[in-house]
């Protein structure tokens, strides 16, 4: 079992609100990611994070943001929700390391924006 | 990352051998062959990886052609909570980011 948590799970929410999705992970990994999923469709990665105050940007433009103060924990924050941002956030983190490591995903937060 | 193609869905039985196919024909020499699933309503989970050789795990085989532009993952007796979306990644071990395509959305019938 992957120790890496989310929260909310579910969440709906008024246009216009700040929401900050939570993502927590026991195992000291450097790495982590947020990633944006419709349903039905394929994963984007939206923001990652090589470590202790290191966020980049990834491959999908998003209106949200990241910061990452402590190792063990990733945030993601919209300042002013919109109905386009309803989508399932997933989290994951990984290990650094030349030799592989696996990622490890959160159950995933899934956002609706009235 | 080298581009995948994997068809969009597969059917199987219950208890029978699933072979999911993955075509990778841009790999480079470096780049690792992952395969991650995900269950309905779930994040995304590790399966397998390789390079070369094929490898085996608790939860499937992998084959990889000798010219590495093609793999197939095996579920050797397919169960009903196998029934999920794979994913098939080319990436080097030491890059950091999974580039997740659509997948193969695997149905299994009782």
């Amino acid at each position: 079992e992957a120790d890496i948590y989310q929260t909310p799970r579910y969440l709906v929410i008024g246009t216009g609100k700040k929401i900050t999705l939570e993502c927590s992970q026991t195992m000291g990994h450097d790495k982590m990611y947020w990633y944006q999923q419709d349903p039905g469709m394929e994963l984007h990665l939206i923001h990652y994070s090589y470590g202790v105050n290191s966020t980049e940007k990834g491959d999908l433009s998003s209106e949200s943001t990241v910061s990452r103060i402590r190792t063990e924990h990733f945030p993601l924050t919209l300042e002013s929700a919109r109905p386009s941002h309803t989508s399932q956030y997933l989290c994951a983190s990984r290990e650094t390391g030349i030799s592989y490591n696996e990622q490890f995903f959160g159950p995933g937060t899934r956002l609706t924006v009235l | 990352d080298a581009k995948t193609t994997q068809p969009n869905s597969m059917e199987s039985n219950e208890e029978e051998p699933v072979h999911l196919p993955c075509n990778h024909s841009t790999i480079s020499g470096t780049d690792y062959i992952h395969w991650y699933r995900q269950l309905p309503s779930q994040g995304p989970e590790y399966v397998i990886h390789g390079l070369t050789s094929n490898v085996n795990n608790r939860m499937a085989s992998l084959a990889i052609a000798e010219d590495r532009k093609s793999s197939t993952l095996i579920l050797h007796r397919a169960t009903l909570r196998d029934a999920a979306v794979y994913y098939c990644i080319t990436r080097e071990t030491s890059g950091s980011r999974l580039t997740f395509g659509e997948g193969t959305q695997l149905t299994v019938n009782p």
